[in-house]
Formats: C-alpha cells, sequence, structure tokens
C-alpha cells in the first residue's frame, strides 16, 4: 500500500523567512497530493493541494511542487508570520476504486518565531 | 452546505470498558467516510473507511470495529479499550474520487 514519508519532524523559522516541508510517497499511481494545517487541539484544514498533472501551484505566501518521476512534493510557505505555527500534514491519494482515502505523512510542527 | 459532527469531544475511560464514537454528515448523499486516529505528537493513521452502507474496510488489525448503519452515519467501536487507544480521533468524509477530505471536529480518547 501507499506509504508517505514527511521530513522534517519539527521546523523552527524566524519570521518572514520561508520554510520548506518536503514528503516523498510509495504508489507511483497516486494522483493527487493535498497538505493539511493542524492548529492545536483542532481539526486538520487543507490549505493547498495538487493533481499529478501539475508541477507547481501557488496560493498566495504557499506553494506545492511536484515530482512525479522521483516521488517527491513539497510545501513551501514565503514570508512566515507567526500565524503559521502549526503541525502541517502532507499526504497522498491513489486512482484505484473509488476509496478516496489519504495517507498522510508523520506531520510537521513548524514555530514561526516573532 | 455540508456539515460533519462527532460526539463526544472528550472522553475519559478506564482499561477493560467500552467504546463508542459516532460521526454524523449532513448535506450530502452517499459520502465515503472515515476514521483517523492521531496519537499524540504523531501523525494521522487511517484505520477504517467506507464507500457506503454496511461496507467497512479495515486498514490496521487492532479491537476496534467501525459500523455504518446509515448512509451519513459512521460509528467507532471497541468492546475493551486498552491503553494503547488513547489518542485523538478524527472522522472525515469525502467525495470518493481522490480529493479533498472534511474532518470533524475530533474526539480525545484518554484510557486510564
Amino acid at each position: 500500500g501507499e506509504n508517505v514519508e514527511q521530513h522534517p519532524s519539527t521546523l523552527s523559522v524566524q519570521e518572514g523567512d520561508s520554510a520548506v516541508i518536503k514528503c516523498t510517497y510509495s504508489d507511483s499511481a497516486s494522483n493527487y497530493f493535498p497538505w493539511y494545517k493542524q492548529e492545536l487541539g483542532k481539526r486538520p484544514q487543507l490549505i493547498i493541494d495538487i493533481r499529478s498533472n501539475v508541477g507547481e501551484k501557488k496560493d498566495q505566501r504557499i506553494a506545492v511542487t511536484l515530482n512525479k518521476t522521483a516521488k517527491h512534493f513539497s510545501l513551501h510557505i514565503t514570508e512566515t508570520q507567526p500565524e503559521d505555527s502549526a503541525v502541517y500534514f502532507c499526504a497522498a491519494s491513489g486512482v484505484l476504486g473509488n476509496t478516496g482515502k489519504l495517507i498522510f505523512g508523520q506531520g510537521t510542527t513548524l514555530q514561526v518565531k516573532p | 452546505s455540508q456539515t460533519i459532527h462527532q460526539w463526544p469531544a472528550t472522553l475519559v475511560q478506564p482499561v477493560g470498558s467500552p467504546l463508542s464514537l459516532e460521526c454524523t454528515v449532513e448535506g450530502t448523499s452517499n459520502p465515503n467516510l472515515y476514521w483517523y486516529r492521531q496519537a499524540a505528537g504523531r501523525g494521522l493513521q487511517l484505520l477504517f473507511y467506507s464507500v457506503g452502507i454496511g461496507q467497512i474496510s479495515s486498514e490496521v488489525p487492532q479491537n476496534l470495529s467501525a459500523s455504518r448503519p446509515q448512509d451519513r452515519q459512521f460509528i467507532l467501536s471497541s468492546k475493551k479499550l486498552l491503553l494503547s487507544d488513547s489518542g485523538f480521533y478524527l472522522c472525515a468524509w469525502g467525495q470518493g474520487y481522490a480529493g479533498e477530505l472534511f474532518f470533524g471536529e475530533g474526539s480525545r480518547l484518554t484510557v486510564l
């Protein structure tokens, strides 16, 4: 089955700096790659996603890149702010059947220092 | 608009006691439903998913079980809780293809 590895597990940056979180996946059939943000004690919420027919997607300060050949994708946050502090999860989903299940990485705790 | 409700929000149970967590979705029909568990400081582990009434797929062997008695209702159960069952349980729904999952507020279970 699908396996998703995420690095680093913790990341501390200064406000205004950039943050990069990387994920690799094992199933070459995966075609959907979302990123979720989870604030302390709350539910995960989607912040950006990308499909396998696209190499890069950007939404204001957040961007995601996908390298299908290498089976890895990354989240880039520019001009970080204290409110970006949270746990970020990458995930992957395949095309087989209609399960729609997401397999998540282990999470990255991002701390943005003011 | 679609909403997802999950309860109870917090639960403290002794080892060996039963468990029932309930999740309902409103505003959509025939959703795919999922139970995830998040242990302290760890990632989201898929426990069960369901593509229709009475159809349950288990991802991880354990002492938990899931049921879907109605189209928009998903229940997570255990007959006898273990200490290792402690964690944050999240119910989610999706449209049935590779796309966004929408999570409930979560249920924090502490087994003592």
